[in-house]
């Protein structure tokens, strides 16, 4: 079955340190995998978009890398800060039919504690 | 600027009353609009999308239905509520060649 997974356990990390959250997906052919920040009763914020050929993409203090060999994407936060904590999604964006589609995983909790 | 409105933020409504939500998005013109559900425990389901006026696609058979009475409003209903329609409904629209969604705030919603 298709399915994106995400860590499901929280990550809390130490302020300073490189935060790093993993997206993996199963029988998909993504076009594009996109990533969102969600904060408590707020709707997902884009963060970031890496095409299928792409291999890695920044902005700022967030990187994102693709490997659609290993069907994984990670998304790092250099020099975390508590305003960073958040529930951040991956999303992939595939081929149904006439239209695209995006999928969506169920995000990973990040505490950075000060 | 292009931003999103939607609402109420919050809404308890007793099982079998009726819904309408309603979206509406400023600064585009014919986006693409879209309704999802995140429910706890679970990612975003897409509900339904819009590419037009009058143009609905649904995603997944259910209780609720979704208009779009204009080009910039798009509105999720229903005639009566199931205590299984609870959870946090979202709104996003997307501009026709661009790839990112902006989303709405959301609305809470618990049928009790």
């Amino acid at each position: 079955s298709q399915k994106i997974e995400q860590n499901s356990e929280a990550l809390n990390i130490q302020e300073g340190k490189t935060a790093t959250l993993t997206c993996n997906y199963t029988n998909y052919s993504p076009a594009y995998l996109q990533w969102y920040r969600q904060d408590p009763g707020r709707g997902p914020v884009f963060l970031l978009l890496i095409r299928e050929n792409e291999k890695e993409k920044r902005k700022e203090r967030l990187k994102v890398t693709f490997d659609t060999t290993l069907k994984q994407s990670l998304f790092h936060i250099t020099a975390s800060q508590p305003a960073d904590s958040a529930t951040y999604l991956c999303a992939l964006e595939v081929n149904a039919g006439n239209n695209r589609k995006l999928i969506w995983g169920l995000g990973t909790s990040l505490a950075v504690n000060p | 600027s292009q931003t999103i409105h939607q609402w109420p933020a919050t809404l308890v409504q007793p099982v079998g009353s009726p819904l309408s939500l309603e979206c509406t998005v400023e600064g585009t013109s014919n986006p693409n609009l879209y309704w999802y559900r995140q429910a706890a425990g679970r990612g975003l389901q897409l509900l339904f999308y819009s590419v037009g006026i009058g143009q609905i696609s649904s995603e997944v058979p259910q209780n609720l239905s979704a208009s779009r009475p204009q080009d910039r409003q798009f509105i999720l209903s229903s005639k009566k509520l199931l205590l299984s329609d609870s959870g946090f409904y979202l709104c996003a629209w997307r501009v026709s060649g661009t790839i990112s969604y902006t989303f709405g705030s959301g609305t809470r919603l618990t049928v009790v």
